[in-house]
C-alpha cells in the first residue's frame, strides 16, 4: 500500500484561480511534510515544509497539516502558467535520517489563460 | 548555476553492461542521497550518505552501489542493467535534520 497518497491525479484552473492539493499518509512515524513542485526536464524543487499543525503561509502558497487525521493540503491562490508543474507531498519521520523521503505520486497542475 | 551536477544528462545502455552516474554538490552539505523516478512508481528513495558513510539503504538489489570519492561526490554504479532499470536517477543532498532537501536535475537512464 503506498504510505503517501496524493489527489487529485490532475488538476486544471484558470489563471488567477485557486488550485488545491490533498495529501494523506498511512504511517504515523511521519511527523515532516513537505511539497515539492517538478517543472518538466528538471529536479523536484522544495516549495514549503510543515511539521506543525495548523496552516503556514508563505507568499501565495498555503500548507495546512492536521497530524491526527495525517492529512496535509497545499493551496495556491491567484494561479499562474509559470505554476503549471508536478506537485509531490512528501513525507519524511522523526530521527536522524530526515533526507530519506517518501513521496506520493504526484498532481499535475495545468493552469490555463 | 546549478548547484548539484549530474553527469551524464541523458544514457542509453545495452541490457547486461554497466553504467556509472556521477553526482557532485557544491552547497557544503554533510548528507547526499540518490532517487530514482520511473513512469510506474512515485519518486523512490534509494540511498543516504551522511560523511561519506553509507547511512540507510532500501535498494534490494546489490546490482546498484553508490561511491563516495569525495564529500561532495556520490556516484551511482549500476551493474548488469535490465530493461526495468529505466529511470530518471536523481542525486540530492541537506544539510541537517529536517532541512530542505536539494535534488540535481537527474539523469535519464534508458536502458535497451
Amino acid at each position: 500500500q503506498q504510505k503517501v497518497q496524493q489527489s487529485p491525479e490532475s488538476l486544471s484552473v484558470p489563471e488567477g484561480g485557486m488550485a488545491s492539493f490533498n495529501c494523506t499518509s498511512s504511517d504515523r512515524n511521519f511527523q515532516y511534510f513537505w511539497w515539492y513542485r517538478q517543472h518538466s526536464g528538471e529536479g523536484p524543487k522544495a516549495l514549503m515544509s510543515i511539521f506543525s499543525d495548523g496552516d503556514k503561509k508563505e507568499g501565495r502558497f498555503t500548507a495546512h497539516l492536521n497530524k491526527a487525521s495525517l492529512h496535509v493540503s497545499l493551496h495556491i491562490r491567484d494561479s499562474q502558467p509559470s505554476d503549471s508543474a508536478l506537485y509531490f507531498c512528501a513525507a519524511a519521520n522523526t530521527g536522524a535520517n530526515t533526507g530519506k523521503l517518501t513521496f506520493g505520486h504526484g498532481t499535475i497542475l495545468r493552469v490555463h489563460p | 548555476d546549478p548547484k548539484i551536477i549530474q553527469k551524464p544528462k541523458y544514457l542509453v545502455a545495452v541490457t547486461g553492461s554497466e553504467k556509472i552516474l556521477i553526482c557532485e554538490q557544491y552547497l557544503g552539505h554533510n548528507a547526499m542521497y540518490w532517487y530514482r523516478q520511473s513512469a510506474k512508481k512515485p519518486l523512490e528513495f534509494m540511498f543516504s550518505y551522511s560523511y561519506q558513510k553509507l547511512m540507510d539503504n532500501q535498494t534490494a538489489s546489490s546490482r546498484f552501489q553508490p561511491q563516495s570519492s569525495k564529500k561532495n561526490h556520490l556516484d551511482l554504479q549500476i551493474t548488469a542493467l535490465k530493461p526495468d532499470d529505466s529511470a530518471t536517477y536523481f542525486c540530492a543532498s541537506s544539510q541537517a535534520q529536517n532541512t530542505e532537501v536539494f535534488f540535481g536535475k537527474g539523469t535519464r537512464l534508458t536502458v535497451v
